[in-house]
């Protein structure tokens, strides 16, 4: 079985600062991962996600992460925090033959303070 | 294109009573995943539906159940109603076939059990 650990349920930043998230995930097979992120009262939207190949995956909004298997990581990045990256985000793995079921970390809640 | 949408919006049964949720997939999608969160949680998976079949389940009771029509519509149903029931009930589409396949969520049933 597969399992996704958030560190830091709240993490708060200043505008313009690094935000850094991070997410380390549990698998015997090569995992899928994403990053996906929910706004107050809304559904879950997709930032990114690795399957295969490059490491490094972009996603949107200026939001990247980098798939490590030797530290069996895949932490959320962007380098520049706006108003409006204020939100909940949630790290998935699924694996394959597992049809896409996502198992979901507990989420990090993100505030940007002026 | 509509995206996911789900019905209704909000809802507030008691317990003991019976829930019908509703959930329509992107266009061209064939797979339909349905999700419970709870305040303060990531979401947890229930069940996935493809072809009119339930294709794999998650570690919920039988009173919960689905149903997929021809249309990939589908409808999660909730029997004899707990207080513990009382979450965002999230519907996720995606195409058949890989786990990698992105999943797009709808905006969520709220679910408030008295």
């Amino acid at each position: 079985a597969q399992s996704v650990t958030q560190l830091g349920s709240h993490v708060s930043v200043s505008e313009g600062a690094l935000v850094l998230l991070r997410c380390n995930y549990s698998s015997s097979v090569p995992p899928y991962l994403f990053w996906y992120v929910q706004y107050p009262n809304q559904g879950l939207q997709l930032l990114l996600k690795y399957t295969t190949g490059a490491t490094l995956v972009k996603g949107i909004n200026g939001f990247e992460a980098e798939f490590k298997k030797s530290e069996t990581s895949f932490h959320l990045t962007k380098p520049s925090a706006h108003m409006s990256d204020a939100a909940e985000y949630f790290c998935a793995v699924s694996v394959p033959d597992s049809w896409g079921k996502l198992q979901f970390g507990a989420g990090t809640q993100v505030v940007v303070t002026p | 294109d509509a995206g996911v949408t789900q019905s209704p919006t909000h809802l507030i049964k008691t317990r003991g009573q019976q829930v019908t949720l509703r959930c329509s997939p992107k266009s061209g999608h064939d797979t339909v995943s349905w999700y419970q969160q709870a305040l303060g949680q990531g979401p947890q998976f229930i069940f996935q539906y493809y072809e009119e079949e339930e294709r794999q389940r998650g570690n919920f009771p039988d009173r919960f159940s689905g149903h997929q029509f021809p249309n990939y519509s589908s409808e999660l149903n909730v029997n004899a109603l707990l207080l513990g029931d009382s979450a965002l009930y999230l519907c996720a589409s995606s195409l058949a076939g890989g786990s990698g396949e992105t999943q797009y969520f709808g905006p969520g049933t709220r679910l408030l059990v008295l």
